[in-house]
C-alpha cells in the first residue's frame, strides 16, 4: 500500500487565489513527520513546510500553511495569494519514527500546480 | 559555492560506458542521499549516508555504486547501466540531528542509450 497519496495530478488556480493541493499519508507509527516540497522546471527540490505528528497546531511558513487532520491522516498543503512563481511540482513526503538520524522519506507522486495570470 | 551543487547537469551514456556523478554540500551537514526520481514514479531514495558511514541501502541495483569519502562529498559511480536507467538523479544533504528538513541539489538529468 502506498504511504503517501497526492490524488490530484494537476491543478490549476489564477494568481492571488488560495490553492490546497492533497495529501493523505498511511502509517501506524505514532510519531512521524509530513513535509511539503517544491520542484519548479529547474529540477531542485525546495523544502517549503514540515509537520510533527504531535504538533498541537497547524504549521505555517509565510504564504504556505499545512491544514493537518490527524484523524482523517490528511496533511494538505494550503497556499495563499498565489503567485505566477509557484508554478512547479508539489511532493508531500513522510519520515516514520522519531528525529533520531538520518531523515528517511517516502515521497507521493506529486502534484503539478499551475498558475495562470 | 553555496547549498548542495550536483556536476554534471547532463549526461548521456551509452551501457557499456562507466561514469561517475559528484554531489557537494556547502552546508556542513552530517547526511547525504542519493535519489533517483523516475516518470511519474514517486522519488525513491537509493542511499543514505551518516557520517561517511553506509546506514541504508534500499535494494539498488549492483550497477549503481555510491562512494562518500568525506561529510561534504558523495559520488554515484555508474556501469553498464540499462535504458531504465534513465532518471533524474538527485542528492540531498541534511543535519543528522536536530533538523527536519533535507536540503537538494539540482539534480543530474542522465540518458541511457
Amino acid at each position: 500500500a502506498q504511504k503517501i497519496t497526492q490524488t490530484q495530478p494537476g491543478m490549476f488556480v489564477q494568481e492571488k487565489e488560495a490553492v490546497t493541493l492533497d495529501c493523505t499519508y498511511d502509517t501506524s507509527d505514532p510519531s512521524y513527520g509530513l513535509f511539503w516540497y517544491k520542484q519548479p522546471s529547474s529540477g531542485e527540490m525546495i523544502f517549503l513546510i514540515y509537520q510533527g505528528s504531535y504538533d498541537q497546531q497547524n504549521a505555517t511558513e509565510g504564504r504556505y500553511s499545512l491544514n493537518f487532520q490527524k484523524a482523517r491522516k490528511s496533511a494538505n498543503l494550503v497556499i495563499s495569494a498565489s503567485q505566477l512563481g509557484d508554478s512547479a511540482m508539489y511532493f508531500c513526503a513522510m519520515r516514520e519514527g522519531r528525529n533520531t538520524g538520518f531523515q528517511k522519506l517516502v515521497f507521493g507522486t506529486g502534484t503539478r500546480l499551475l498558475v495562470s495570470p | 559555492e553555496t547549498g548542495v551543487t550536483q556536476t554534471p547537469r547532463h549526461l548521456v551514456m551509452g551501457m557499456t560506458n562507466k561514469k561517475s556523478l559528484k554531489c557537494e554540500q556547502h552546508l556542513g551537514h552530517n547526511a547525504m542521499y542519493w535519489y533517483k526520481q523516475s516518470a511519474k514514479k514517486p522519488l525513491e531514495l537509493m542511499f543514505v549516508y551518516s557520517l561517511e558511514e553506509r546506514v541504508e541501502n534500499n535494494s539498488v541495483p549492483s550497477r549503481f555504486s555510491p562512494e562518500c569519502p568525506n561529510s561534504s562529498h558523495l559520488f554515484l559511480h555508474l556501469h553498464t547501466l540499462q535504458p531504465e536507467d534513465s532518471a533524474l538523479y538527485l542528492c540531498a544533504s541534511s543535519q543528522d540531528r536536530g533538523a527536519y528538513e533535507q536540503y537538494f541539489g539540482p539534480g543530474t538529468r542522465l540518458t541511457v542509450t
